[in-house]
């Protein structure tokens, strides 16, 4: 079975840019979630979506929005780049919702390596 | 709110010798457990995970865990390490639900290997 893809890889954006990244769960997947990984503040949780709808939300600013279609692939959405927001942003999938009151193992995907100059 | 520390930033070790890495954890009631590594420039993967039942759990990559509910811990072991073994440890908790939703990971511990 295929792991979670995301793309693309890498991205070079400048400042006030908008940029949309890509994320393609495990088949039957039916959550998933995107996270920021920074030097400064480790993994970030930025928010969930399940059943086309966004769950959980992590402390981020509206400049970070998301979507999720039909056949549970994501996309992650950031207007007005800021440097800050360069990042790896990793995308995770579940077979169902987090905190559903079962356990739910998440699995990675590679990430986008995002550099904002 | 739930936490997880890591005190140890960077460990080195010798290849072949022994690895314990620490995971501490605050959380209300019976947390989901999770040890991830992850190599440079790539994601996070999946060593192993603890629900509930046996305390030591085995992993892939020959690591196991034990959770410790009376010290709040959950630390990853190797008998022998091996220099691929070099990267990021990051240790997790999950959300069980009943106002927690949001998964919470360490800050990482960068495993270093010496020949």
């Amino acid at each position: 079975k295929a792991g979670v893809t995301q793309t693309p890889r890498y991205l070079i954006k400048t400042r006030g840019q908008q940029v949309t990244l890509s994320c393609s769960p495990i088949s039957g997947h039916r959550s998933v979630s995107w996270y920021q990984q920074t030097p400064g503040q480790g993994l970030q949780f930025l928010f969930e979506y399940f059943s086309e709808t966004q769950r959980n939300k992590g402390n981020f600013p509206g400049r970070f929005s998301g979507r999720q279609f039909s056949n549970s692939r994501s996309e992650m959405n950031v207007s007005t780049l800021e440097l800050g927001d360069s990042a790896l942003y990793l995308c995770a999938s579940s077979l169902e919702r987090l905190g559903g009151g079962r356990p739910e193992t998440q699995y990675f995907g590679p990430g986008t390596r995002l550099l904002v100059l | 709110a739930q936490s997880v520390t890591q005190p140890d930033i960077h460990i080195t070790v010798s290849e072949g010798a022994s690895l314990e890495l620490r995971c501490n954890y605050s959380y209300g009631a019976t947390p989901y457990l999770f040890w991830y590594v992850q190599s440079p420039g790539q994601g996070l993967q999946l060593l192993l995970k603890y629900f509930s039942g046996d305390t030591l759990v085995q992993g892939i990559k020959g690591f196991e865990a034990e959770f410790k509910r009376s010290q709040s811990s959950f630390n990853l072991r190797k008998p022998s390490v091996h220099w691929s073994d070099a990267a990021e440890y990051f240790c997790a908790v999950g959300p069980t639900g009943g106002g927690s939703y949001i998964p919470t990971f360490g800050r990482g511990t960068s495993l270093i290997v010496h020949p």
